[in-house]
């Protein structure tokens, strides 16, 4: 098993560019989540689901989308990047069971986005 | 007051030292915490769940105090391996898929 990975790993933008980052998981984790981690803070949600076809915003969803069209797969969408979203973003899932998210997270390697 | 707080350290301390690291969190109703270790330039990773008044594994004991809201992590016999950050984690007080993480303690083992 692969666990949880990133694409792409490195990225650079320039102000006002797209993007979208990828995630997948081979756990058939029902629950998958984004977060951003910036220095001296901690990692931040950004948005989550809870299942196929589902989403919601976490604590800094602002200028972000996210679409999980298979169970497997959650994609966060940068629609014009700023210098603020630089940042490393992490992808987590768990398995997502009658507790919620008060179980272990798995996480991807990370993918480092510098914005321009 | 932030809603996880962590002493940011560094903790820098010798091989088989006994270390503490204390969180401190503001959601009263939290039942369940947790700790995660994190290398440098790597994801997080979970260390230990804390779900009543501690768990131990090994060399780490963790510990919650529900009274004065925190939650402490104890290594004992440090390796050098043990030379990570490590993050405090607490559910949002309103969501539980929304948990909120510490900014992490770094502590570095040297021989």
């Amino acid at each position: 098993n692969a666990g949880v990975t990133q694409t792409p790993k490195f990225r650079v933008l320039k102000t006002g560019q797209s993007m979208t980052l990828l995630c997948a998981q081979d756990m058939n984790h029902e629950y998958m989540y984004w977060y951003r981690q910036d220095p001296g803070m901690g990692l931040r949600l950004i948005h989550y689901s809870v299942g196929e076809g589902t989403t919601a915003k976490g604590e800094v969803p602002d200028g972000y989308n996210v679409s999980r069209l298979k169970k497997q797969n959650f994609l966060l969408g940068l629609e014009s990047a700023a210098p603020s979203q630089t940042s490393v973003y992490f992808c987590a899932s768990s398995l997502g069971m009658e507790t919620g998210g008060l179980e272990t997270q798995y996480f991807g390697p990370g993918t480092r986005l510098l914005v321009l | 007051r932030k809603e996880v707080e962590q002493d940011p350290g560094p903790f820098n301390v010798p091989e088989g030292a006994t270390v503490a690291f204390n969180c401190t969190y503001s959601n009263s109703a939290s039942q369940s915490f947790f700790w995660y270790r994190q290398d440098c330039r790597k994801e997080p990773k979970l260390l230990m769940s804390v779900y009543s008044s501690g768990n131990e594994d090994g060399r780490f004991t963790a510990q919650l105090n529900r009274a004065s809201q925190y939650i402490s992590l104890l290594i004992r016999d440090s390796k050098l391996s043990d030379s990570a950050t490590y993050l405090c984690v607490v559910p949002n007080a309103y969501n539980n898929n929304d948990m909120r993480f510490g900014a992490g303690t770094r502590l570095t083992v040297k021989p």
